[in-house]
């Protein structure tokens, strides 16, 4: 069946570290992938998406490249702020399915 | 234009007690979904509706039941709440190029002592 499987946190980064948040997917036809970031006591906001592979999804400083050979689109950002603090998902959605899958989503914690 | 709302923010319930969950959207989707979110468990689907009218099981639908009211409206309904449904509940609705981008509600934080 099609899912997402992300990297578990928490993680805790000092303010201008680099970030990388792994993930990885199965999915039986041709998914579109994407990164929300939920800040704390709210919903889940989209980040970014990339519609097909090779596509680089960007936003706010974040990156990540729809990579079909690995199977992966790992989140990045080069510079990490307090303000970045969240919890992170990773998730997927095979054609114009109604299903969206998730992850279970990694809490980044940036300390000053 | 206020995207997705829920109602309640927060609430208690004693095991046994029902109680609705509301979520209404003012973008004119189609499409409607029910999440619940658990510690390591990320989002899981509760229930979805395609359209107004039709409603479909999702990952875990026991213990719940939905209605399309409208095609604003979509709610959650516990007839008999159990400490096992004590959950972070969020609506959504997708939009956006292609319907891809899920909108969230800002979610009701059940416990169920």
């Amino acid at each position: 069946g099609d899912s997402v499987t992300q990297m578990e946190g928490p993680v805790t980064l000092s303010e201008e570290a680099f970030l990388t948040i792994n993930c990885t997917y199965t999915a039986t036809g041709y998914p579109s992938l994407f990164w929300y970031v939920q800040y704390p006591g709210e919903g889940l906001q989209l980040l970014l998406k990339a519609t097909k592979a090779d596509d680089k999804g960007s936003n706010k400083g974040f990156e990540a490249t729809y990579r079909k050979e690995t199977t992966s689109f790992h989140l990045e950002k080069g510079s990490v702020q307090v303000s970045d603090s969240a919890v992170y998902f990773c998730a997927l959605r095979v054609g114009a399915g109604n299903q969206f899958y998730f992850g279970t989503g990694t809490s980044l914690t940036v300390i000053p | 234009n206020a995207g997705v709302t829920q109602t309640p923010k927060f609430q208690v319930l004693k095991t046994g007690q029902s109680m609705t969950l509301q979520c209404a959207q003012d973008m004119n989707h189609n499409s409607m979904y029910w999440y619940r979110q658990d510690p390591g468990m990320g989002l899981r689907l509760i229930y979805y509706s395609a359209s107004e009218g039709t409603t479909d099981k999702g990952e875990v639908p026991n213990g719940y039941n939905v209605s399309r009211l409208n095609k604003r409206e979509f709610s959650l309904r516990l007839e008999s709440a159990a400490p096992s449904q004590t959950s972070v509940y969020f609506c959504a609705s997708p939009g956006g190029w292609s319907y891809n981008e899920q909108f969230f509600g800002p979610g009701t934080r059940l416990t169920v002592l």
